[in-house]
């Protein structure tokens, strides 16, 4: 099993708040990912990094914003969370070094409700 | 931008029947991986596909990459109740600075 970890794992928020979702992984990975996916429905890259002080956005436009200071952790933050950010938020990290060179690693996910 | 389209959407089978899931690509791939995401959880890798017209297979699993690195597909023979959930094909493109692209997934339900 991966070692890639996400809290809060649930999270229920009021509309204006700010939020940071935590993303961490111990092994070692360059490449990490953000992902936002409705129930059922496709997986959304929004965010990710190829190593320290690197980040650049996905195809899905979104307003938050991310952080690579170290290696092992990747947070995405929400200045001002609303209804429509209402979704599931997947981490994931890759490394060429893997046994498959790019294949990604999935965190458990936060499941984030704004009212 | 790259846009990666999976047919069908969902399928229904009776157990013991065969199944696949299609995945085509708006541009040119480097590479095309496929994962699982079991109800309730997150996606696993299934598998990567490199080179032009690869296939390769894991026990009732059988991936194909096209020739023009567009499109692959994903055959399951005989299908169990372990084989429930969504399958996505997930594109990377090409060059230095690569990026993915997951597939719109197809869910497969097997009727025992």
């Amino acid at each position: 099993e991966a070692d890639i970890y996400q809290t809060p794992r649930y999270l229920v928020i009021g509309t204006g708040k700010k939020i940071t979702l935590e993303c961490s992984q111990t092994m070692g990975h360059d490449k990490m990912y953000w992902y936002q996916q409705d129930p059922g429905m496709e997986l959304h890259l929004i965010h990710y990094s190829y190593g320290v002080n690197s980040t650049e956005k996905g195809d899905l436009s979104s307003e938050s914003t991310v952080s690579r200071i170290r290696t092992e952790h990747f947070p995405l933050t929400l200045e001002s969370a609303r209804p429509s950010h209402t979704s599931q938020y997947l981490c994931a990290s890759s490394g060429a070094s893997g046994r498959s060179g790019y294949e990604q690693y999935f965190g458990p996910g936060t499941r984030l409700t704004v009212t | 931008g790259q846009q990666v389209m999976q047919i069908p959407q969902y399928q229904h089978v009776q157990e013991g029947e065969d199944f696949t899931t299609y995945c085509n690509s708006s541009t040119t791939l480097s590479n095309i991986q496929w994962y699982k995401q079991r109800p309730g959880g997150h996606p696993v890798f299934l598998i990567q596909l490199v080179k032009s017209g690869e296939v390769k297979k894991q026990k009732r699993l059988t991936f194909q990459f096209g020739e023009a690195k567009k499109n692959s597909s994903l055959h399951i023979t005989a299908t169990q109740t372990t084989d429930v959930g969504t399958y996505f094909c997930a594109g990377w493109s090409p060059g230095g600075y690569q990026k993915v692209t997951f597939g719109t997934g197809t869910k497969l339900q097997v009727i025992p």
